[in-house]
């Protein structure tokens, strides 16, 4: 089974709202990473959290990550219509090979 | 343009043909991972390089895939006797592994297409 897995598998809001994304997983990592895809393209990585942080931002972004509830979530402010991707979160744990869930499919609508 | 290319971006096959796909990664990076993905799921691991040498190879990947890095930089994936289940977008990523991370970096796939 996937150990990430984000929520919810699609989400669509207006510009200019915010949208919020969640990641579960199973067992302990070294550090969880969020990456976004464009339609037909390959993955652009938007930011990594270690282990022993609890947030992290870039720009219109904030990650928090609750070690205890095993899970992630990833914020994008003020969206853009160019937000729109799909939002993937992988987990970076030893002994086990970087592990992707399904995404979370976003929709700016302009 | 992460940096990482690969060749060719699609590749429309016959079942039972073999296909070898490349991928150029960043230049200092020392790990190479091939990915598969198919439509509306996430990259699902296939195998990794650390210099030339393969660490680690899924248990879902069959005989049939075989992949080389023969000089710790540039990789191919080869598929033989491809099947229509083969159908995906084949992705390469590398990374400078650090204390700090792994951030992969990700080329813009292959396109597969078995008919």
């Amino acid at each position: 089974s996937q150990q990430g897995e984000e929520d919810p598998q699609a989400l669509s809001i207006q510009e200019g709202e915010n949208a919020t994304m969640n990641c579960s997983y199973k067992t302990s990592i070294n550090n969880l990473q969020w990456y976004r895809q464009n339609s037909g393209r390959g993955l652009v990585h938007l930011i990594l959290i270690r282990s022993n942080e609890r947030e992290k931002h870039s720009g219109r972004l904030r990650v928090t990550l609750d070690t205890s509830k095993k899970s992630s979530s990833l914020l994008i402010t003020a969206s853009r219509a160019a937000d729109t991707a799909s939002y993937f979160c992988a987990t970076d744990a030893r002994g086990q090979n970087f592990v992707f869930g399904p995404g979370t499919r976003l929709s700016v609508l302009p | 343009d992460t940096g990482v290319s690969q060749d060719p971006r699609h590749k429309i096959t016959k079942r039972g043909q073999n296909v070898t796909f490349r991928c150029d990664p960043i230049s200092e990076h020392n790990r190479l991972y091939w990915y598969r993905q198919t439509l509306g799921q996430g990259p699902e691991f296939l195998t990794y390089f650390q210099n030339e040498a393969q660490l680690e190879k899924s248990r879902l990947l069959s005989d049939r895939f075989s992949a080389e890095r023969p000089k710790g930089s540039f990789s191919t994936l080869e598929i033989q006797r491809t099947e229509q289940g083969d159908s995906a977008m084949y992705l390469c990523a590398s990374s400078l592994v650090t204390s700090g991370g792994n951030e992969q970096f990700f080329g813009p796939g292959t396109r597969l297409t078995v008919l």
